[in-house]
């Protein structure tokens, strides 16, 4: 069965320092990875996905993920946080339709 | 910038009710789903819809649960009678393809009270 797991229900960061929102994920055969990020009142948006090729992907607002094959894991990364960077961030896997998310990590940046 | 949009935004009903979420998707999106998420849980799929038809559902989707596309532009999930652990937020979403790595639109979501 495909999950995936974010092991942290927050992570708090000091604006200006990088920032790293973690997910590991467990599926049989190629993994589709997505980062989706939750803003108060507002819908789920859409920052970046692996498919295959680079390990390193680029996304919206600065963000990028590195994909892991041998540990499984797809962390979100920003090398400097922001303030308005503040939100829930969901990890989620496709395998051809649906989505699989993981519970969400809220991400604070303080000033 | 296109958006897909829910109403209402927070229905608060009786157990037992029929309750009619609404969506509208992207206009160009060929494909729909619905998703929710109860207070402090996981988002779950629910249903995708495509050409008319439910393409695929999840457990969670039973013979209480209906979704329509009722005309061009709406994409409705209905509850037929709701049940105290209905209560949770609901996300329509849309993609324009289909398949491994599409990338899903979502809306803002429905906050469904069940008293």
């Amino acid at each position: 069965a495909q999950s995936v797991a974010q092991p942290e229900d927050q992570v708090n960061v000091a604006e200006g320092n990088p920032l790293t929102v973690k997910c590991t994920y467990s599926v049989s055969g190629n993994p589709y990875l997505f980062w989706y990020v939750q803003y108060p009142n507002r819908g789920l948006q859409f920052l970046l996905k692996y498919i295959t090729g680079d390990n390193l992907v680029k996304g919206s607002y600065g963000f990028e993920a590195e994909f892991n094959k041998s540990q499984t894991s797809f962390h979100l990364k920003k090398p400097s946080a922001l303030v308005s960077d503040s939100a829930l961030y969901f990890c989620a896997l496709t395998g051809f339709q649906k989505l699989v998310f993981g519970t969400g990590t809220r991400l604070l940046v303080s000033p | 910038e296109p958006e897909v949009t829910q109403t209402p935004s927070h229905q608060v009903t009786q157990m037992g009710q029929e309750v009619i979420l609404r969506c509208v998707p992207i206009s160009n999106h060929l494909y729909f789903y619905w998703y929710r998420q109860i207070l402090g849980q996981k988002v779950e799929f629910l249903v995708s819809f495509y050409n008319n038809e439910i393409s695929e559902k999840s457990e969670i989707f039973d013979d209480q649960f209906s979704v329509e596309r009722p005309d061009g532009s709406n994409f409705t999930l209905k509850i037929r009678s709701t049940k105290l652990e209905d209560s949770a937020m609901y996300f329509c979403a849309s993609s324009k393809t289909y398949g491994a790595g599409n990338e899903q639109f979502f809306g803002p979501g429905t906050r469904l009270t069940v008293l």
